[in-house]
């Protein structure tokens, strides 16, 4: 069964530093999605990128944040000048379509990212 | 207002018991609805969509009140596996809304 792959699966980096998550969605999948899921709280959607181009974006998903899809298999989320609030589970996912019964979103086994 | 809410629980069962928990969302503009479990620690994984006229799925009845704009979902014949966190979401367009989860403890 095809799914979503992310890495690296835990990540720790020092306030103030660069980082990049991967994922590598489901291969005929064309809508792409990050959620993050602060620990103990609710899973909270954070971006979403079809044809190259953000489609809707959260009110979390401030100029810290961008996204890319640099070929034709990774999606990256890039978080610049981490903050130590950052430290969360970020979540990768793939849609086939938003239409009908190819809308059904399916997520990544999440990086864990901690800021110090 | 939350977009989504639920009964956090726990719903602690015995081990083939009946157990059924719903929730409400805010958005009556909402296009589509979800139950997902997650384990701890886990990516959310789809349990099944949910249709106005009310979805069966083996063990797992879902049903949506669009006029109530109320979600529920049933669990019968409950499993030790059946043992997680039940996430009840919402779509607006290409954004899930998820709720803090509903746990359910099954025990033997």
């Amino acid at each position: 069964e095809p799914e979503v792959t992310q890495t690296p699966s835990h990540q720790v980096t020092q306030m103030g530093q660069e980082v990049i998550l991967r994922c590598v969605p489901i291969s005929n999948h064309l809508y792409f999605y990050w959620y993050r899921q602060i620990l103990g709280q609710k899973v909270e959607f954070l971006v979403s990128f079809y044809n190259n181009e953000i489609s809707e974006k959260s009110e979390i998903f401030d100029d810290q944040f961008s996204v890319e899809r640099p070929d034709g298999s990774n999606f990256t989320l890039k978080i610049r000048s981490t903050k130590l609030e950052d430290s969360a589970m970020y979540f990768c996912a793939s849609s086939e379509s938003t239409y009908q019964a190819s809308y059904e979103q399916y997520f990544g086994p999440g990086t864990r990212l901690t800021v110090t | 207002r939350k977009e989504v809410e639920q009964d956090p629980g726990p719903f602690n069962v015995p081990e083939g018991a009946t157990v059924a928990f719903n929730c409400t969302y805010s958005n009556s503009a909402s296009q589509s609805f979800f139950w997902y479990r997650q384990d701890c620690r886990k990516e959310p994984k789809l349990l099944m969509s949910v249709y106005s006229s009310g979805n069966e799925d083996g063990r797992f009845t879902a049903q949506l009140n669009r006029a109530s704009q109320y979600i529920s979902l049933l669990i019968r014949d409950s499993k030790l596996s059946d043992s997680a966190t039940y996430l009840c979401v919402a779509r607006n367009d290409y954004k899930l809304s998820f709720g803090a989860g509903t746990t359910v403890t099954v025990r033997a």
